[in-house]
């Protein structure tokens, strides 16, 4: 079945230093989307990624999705403490009525 | 609008006891799913609904039975509770069709089984 890996596990990185996690699909996506979860929260849907190559930003967070539409990033630039939690990526294979396949997550903690 | 509700927060189990988690959304989403959430394995699926009377399987649906009377309830029904089934329990909703499936999650249940 279809797998999406997520690295690294964990990150911990100083207050603006920059931080990257990384996301691999075993098949093609239809598209790919970002949440976040914060410590004791639930979580956030962040962005969705659809067409091949895109980058998008919000802020500090630069999202890609590769040209292959197998693999995707999330980039913060210079974290805050407020960064702190997990991200998650979830991929959408476009066959399974809408089921998302959800890495690992990677969680970030941000030394002040 | 409320979002996604669930309820309890908290619930604590003996083994082979059953209980319901309950969830509701006033978006009138057709999708709606449950989520186990345990350390280091991410979000997996447990059990999805597509509308009204129809409802299939997750990744993980063992010891687990939903149903979907309504657009807005989703039960999560535990049959015989089991250690392994400790775990933070999520739901979900999102429209099948839009710009973005964005799911929008519960703030979930956390559920120890002793």
């Amino acid at each position: 079945g279809q797998q999406v890996m997520q690295i690294p596990q964990y990150q911990h990185v100083q207050e603006g230093e920059d931080f990257t996690t990384y996301c691999n699909s075993s098949t093609t996506l239809s598209n790919i989307q970002w949440y976040k979860q914060r410590p004791g929260g639930h979580p956030v849907f962040l962005i969705q990624l659809v067409k091949s190559g895109e980058v998008k930003k919000q802020k500090r967070l630069t999202f890609q999705f590769g040209e292959a539409k197998k693999n995707s990033s999330l980039h913060i630039t210079a974290t805050q403490t407020t960064d702190v939690g997990t991200y998650f990526c979830a991929g959408d294979d476009g066959g399974s009525q809408g089921n998302l396949i959800f890495g690992k997550g990677t969680k970030l903690s941000v030394k002040p | 609008n409320a979002g996604v509700t669930q309820t309890p927060k908290f619930q604590v189990l003996k083994t082979g006891q059953s209980m319901t988690l309950q969830c509701a959304q006033d978006m009138n989403h057709e999708y709606m799913s449950w989520y186990r959430q345990d350390p280091g394995m991410g979000l997996r699926l447990i059990h999805y609904s597509v509308g009204a009377g129809i409802t299939d399987q997750g990744e993980v649906p063992n010891g687990y039975n939903v149903s979907r009377s309504t657009t807005e309830d989703f039960p999560l029904r535990l049959l015989s509770a089991a250690p392994s089934q400790t775990s933070v329990y999520f739901c979900a909703s999102s429209y099948l069709v839009s710009p973005t499936n964005e799911q929008f999650f519960g703030p979930g249940t956390r559920l120890t089984v002793l």
